[in-house]
């Protein structure tokens, strides 16, 4: 077990949908990062948080937003779903200094877009 | 029906014997490096990391070579189990201003045969 809890394990939802992802980081991680895993790209890595601020973005789409709140659990929102948005989303969680510590991932919410 | 996704490498070991699972990696700055573990259904699963300033360091059953001259990142497996397979991929790190940067590899699967 990594620590990082990621609800909900699965999401079947509609084509024009919005939904919502959640993330608890490990105890003391300050840092939450967001991964889209799909069949045919790999790890795709979405946007980053340290401490409630962005601090990096990745591939990701305007359709789709974060943040971290002050608790430090996280949030990814993505609206106006497309079937090419069915994936594995992941959370993972680093602890500081954030530089050069690994990261330790959640099982991951596979979304299904019908 | 076919199916479309990412044409992993695979490495096929006999139960008992030691694997060895290759990466190369891109940027000459990178100055961190760590192997996941991803078995199917669940996320990314650290297994050991090193620093640039490291040839070698070891795990329990695991050891990670860098091989800076090549940009050469290897993971050796001893006594590789059925519980072992899974797919393995490296990620390299390097510090990119205030913050880090992390590139992943696609990824080899490992069958172990019993």
């Amino acid at each position: 077990d990594s620590g990082v809890t990621q609800t909900p394990k699965h999401l079947i939802t509609a084509t024009g949908q919005r939904v919502t992802l959640r993330c608890s980081p490990r105890s003391g991680d300050l840092s939450v990062y967001w991964y889209q895993q799909s069949l045919d790209q790999g790890l795709q890595f979405l946007i980053q948080y340290y401490n409630g601020e962005e601090r990096a973005k990745g591939n990701i789409l305007e359709r789709f937003s974060a943040q971290q709140f002050p608790d430090l659990h996280s949030e990814l929102n993505l609206s106006s779903l497309e079937l090419g948005d069915s994936a594995l989303y992941f959370c993972a969680s680093s602890a500081p200094p954030d530089r050069s510590s690994p990261l330790h991932f959640g099982n991951g919410t596979r979304l299904t877009v019908t | 029906g076919e199916s479309v996704g990412l044409h992993l490498p695979t490495l096929s070991v006999q139960e008992g014997d030691n694997s060895i699972i290759n990466c190369a990696y891109s940027n000459s700055a990178s100055d961190y490096f760590i192997w996941y573990k991803q078995e199917s259904g669940k996320g990314p699963q650290f297994i050991i990391d090193i620093r640039s300033n490291m040839d070698k360091r070891q795990g329990q059953r695991v050891t990670v070579l860098l091989n800076k001259t090549v940009k050469h990142l290897s993971l050796q497996i001893a006594a590789t189990q059925p519980g072992d397979s899974a797919v393995y991929f490296c990620a390299e790190n390097w510090e990119a201003g205030n913050n880090r940067k992390l590139i992943w590899g696609l990824g080899t699967s490992l069958a172990v045969n019993p």
